[in-house]
């Protein structure tokens, strides 16, 4: 039973450039959320898909943006690259738009240059 | 290398030792609680949650305390191990079904 996969693992870009993340929940998960964690900091809540349908939403701009495919699966989008969203991207899966249990994966490493 | 971690509260402990990490939370509002480990390159890891119905919540090795009057959250790890060296984060959330909101984190670094 695969737990949440999340794709690239590391990836760096140039400031104003544009990047998509990609994330598959764990099995029988329909629900999936995303954060972002700066070094030394615990995650922040950046949004929430459920039913193909952003559900909730943390604070963060409008240049972060997502998409809930029929499969569940789910990309996080950032447009207008700044260097302060250098951080650890986290992706977490759970039924039914819980948080209780929230399994998440590894993460995808992104550095603004 | 690390990729979380820098500039955190550290508790060092001896191996066999017992550990507690603390945690204050910000919401009154907020009525359930996750405890989450997170070793380097690598997600959070669930350990355990409880209710703001419940002062007290055993699992494996482990033990969550709320105490909703002073808005506490502690996690107390049994006999702890080289294998609990990670960095634990407590979270809080009004209604299970809405954004986790994250502590700071303490850096637990067990001595063998």
């Amino acid at each position: 039973d695969a737990g949440v996969t999340q794709s690239p693992t590391h990836l760096i870009k140039t400031r104003g450039q544009q990047v998509t993340l990609r994330c598959s929940p764990k099995s029988g998960h329909d629900t999936v959320s995303w954060y972002q964690q700066a070094l030394g900091q615990g995650p922040q809540f950046i949004f929430q898909y459920y039913e193909e349908e952003e559900r909730q939403r943390g604070n963060f701009p409008d240049r972060f943006s997502g998409h809930q495919f029929p499969n569940y699966s789910s990309e996080l989008n950032v447009n207008a690259l700044l260097l302060g969203d250098s951080a650890l991207y986290l992706c977490a899966s759970s039924f039914g738009q819980g948080t209780e249990k929230l399994f998440f994966g590894s993460g995808t490493q992104l550095s603004v240059l | 290398g690390e990729s979380v971690g820098l500039h955190l509260p550290t508790l060092s402990v001896q191996e066999g030792d017992n550990s507690i990490i603390n945690c204050a939370y910000s919401n009154s509002a907020s009525d359930y609680f996750i405890w989450y480990k997170q070793e380097s390159g690598k997600g959070p890891q669930f350990i355990i949650d409880i209710r703001s119905n419940m002062d007290k919540r055993q699992g494996q090795r482990v033990t969550v305390l709320l105490n909703k009057t002073v808005k506490h959250l502690s996690l107390q790890i049994a006999a702890t191990q080289p294998g609990d060296s990670a960095v634990y984060f407590c979270a809080e959330s009004v209604g299970a079904g809405n954004m986790l909101t994250f502590g700071g984190g303490t850096r637990l670094m067990v001595k063998p």
